[in-house]
């Protein structure tokens, strides 16, 4: 069974620049999470969808960040204009189904970003 | 509000010694709990979780966490480190709200002396 896909794994730009980062959960997960880690941080929950239709995104600086996960399948988080604080690692995951809250998420490898 | 508070952001022990790596959490509703392990450069990845059944829980790896109420613990261990388990850990909780939001604490990295 294939895993979360992300890309890029990396990317660097410089500040005021935009970047997009994209998604694709495991078949047949209709949850889809974004997280941000920091380094020396914790994962920190960004954005969360039920199929396509969002969840939670209360902690989405949504001044500058926007994601999208159109007809439930992959999803696209983007970053305009990117700060200096958001050099970080983007985490995408999935999980079968939100309901009973078992936790069993399944990650995938990240995407780091730097901004200059 | 769910939080977790992770003691010692690093932890050194001898290969073949006790593995043990804390957590405390913070929960208005029973929890679930959860430990994940992050190898560089990868993502992070299930080792065990705690859902209510048995208070006591066995993982991946030989890994297990006893879950207190007393002491709002959930205390990762091993009995013996081995080279290879040299890694991230992040203890995580949940509520019973169904949203299924994982609320992580700061990881704990494990260092591995041969």
């Amino acid at each position: 069974e294939a895993g979360v896909a992300q890309s890029p794994r990396y990317k660097i730009i410089e500040k005021r620049q935009s970047v997009a980062f994209w998604c694709n959960p495991i078949s047949g997960h209709a949850t889809l999470y974004w997280y941000q880690q920091i380094l020396g941080q914790g994962p920190k929950l960004l954005i969360q969808f039920q199929n396509n239709g969002v969840v939670d995104d209360s902690q989405l600086p949504k001044d500058r960040f926007s994601a999208e996960r159109l007809k439930g399948v992959d999803s696209t988080l983007k970053i305009q204009p990117a700060k200096l604080e958001d050099s970080a690692v983007y985490l995408c995951a999935s999980s079968l189904t939100a309901s009973g809250s078992t936790g069993e998420l399944f990650f995938g490898e990240g995407s780091r970003l730097t901004v200059l | 509000a769910q939080s977790v508070t992770q003691l010692g952001s690093h932890v050194s022990v001898s290969e073949g010694a006790l593995v043990l790596l804390r957590c405390n959490y913070s929960s208005s509703v029973p929890p679930y709990l959860f430990w994940y392990v992050q190898y560089p450069n990868q993502g992070l990845q299930l080792l065990l979780k705690y859902t209510s059944a048995a208070t006591l829980v066995k993982g991946i790896n030989g890994f297990e966490a006893e879950f207190k109420k007393s002491e709002t613990s959930f205390h990762l261990t091993k009995p013996s480190a081995h080279m290879s388990d040299a890694a991230e850990y992040f203890c995580a909780v949940s509520d019973w709200s169904g949203a299924n939001n994982l609320f992580f604490g700061t990881g704990t990295r494990l260092t591995v002396i041969p």
